[in-house]
């Protein structure tokens, strides 16, 4: 068990529509990263939080956003959601902000339909 | 560029036999380099990781090596068992505090 808690595991929603996917990290981690993994692809990096401020971006879509709480949970928005955003989406929460290891959730497996 | 490359992207290897996956990558400023295991259904898992000042590391059965002039590392996994079949990734910090992963190498041990 890692320590890091992903809700829902599993979601199935419709196009155009909104969706939440929350993190808690692991005790004590401050970083959260975001990322998404499509069938049979690596993991793309999306967003990396610490204690509260965005500290990285990668490819993430305009439709997406994220924030960081102040008791260090995270949530990651997708919105106007497309087929094409079916995908596993990771959690992972480090100690440090940057070169030190990923603790990862076991994910929310998103489908549009 | 940003991203880290990553051979081959499956092997399948005789149970006892060695297994080498490589990855390489640009940013010279890279200065660490873990490696995660995924199993199916599941979260990756760090494996192992080592730092740019390092050159080899090694843990039991898994080692990894680094070459920062030629700019790319290698998981080596020896007396491979039933057990380390799974999907490996390799991955790279950045200055730009991103951790970018390599596209994954399938390993499947036949028995």
């Amino acid at each position: 068990d890692s320590g890091v808690t992903q809700t829902p595991k599993h979601l199935i929603t419709a196009t155009g529509q909104r969706v939440t996917l929350r993190c808690s990290p692991r005790s004590g981690d401050l970083s959260v990263y975001w990322y998404q993994q499509s069938l049979d692809q690596g993991l793309q990096f999306l967003i990396h939080y610490y204690n509260g401020e965005e500290r990285a971006k990668g490819n993430i879509l305009e439709r997406f956003s994220a924030q960081q709480f102040p008791d260090l949970h995270s949530e990651l928005n997708l919105s106007s959601l497309e087929l094409g955003d079916s995908a596993l989406y990771f959690c992972a929460s480090s100690a440090l902000d940057r070169d030190s290891p990923l603790h990862f959730g076991n994910g929310t497996r998103l489908t549009v339909t | 560029g940003e991203n880290v490359e990553q051979h081959p992207s499956t092997l399948s290897v005789q149970e006892g036999d060695s297994a080498v996956i490589k990855c390489t990558y640009s940013d010279s400023a890279s200065n660490y380099f873990p490696w995660y295991k995924q199993e199916l259904g599941k979260g990756p898992q760090l494996i192992i990781d080592i730092r740019s000042n390092v050159g080899e590391k090694k843990d039991q059965r898994i080692a990894v090596t680094l070459n920062k002039t030629a700019k790319h590392f290698s998981l080596h996994i020896t007396e491979t068992q039933p057990e380390d079949s799974a999907v490996y990734f390799c991955a790279r910090g950045s200055s730009a505090s991103k951790i970018i992963f390599g596209s994954g190498t399938r390993l499947s041990i036949r028995p």
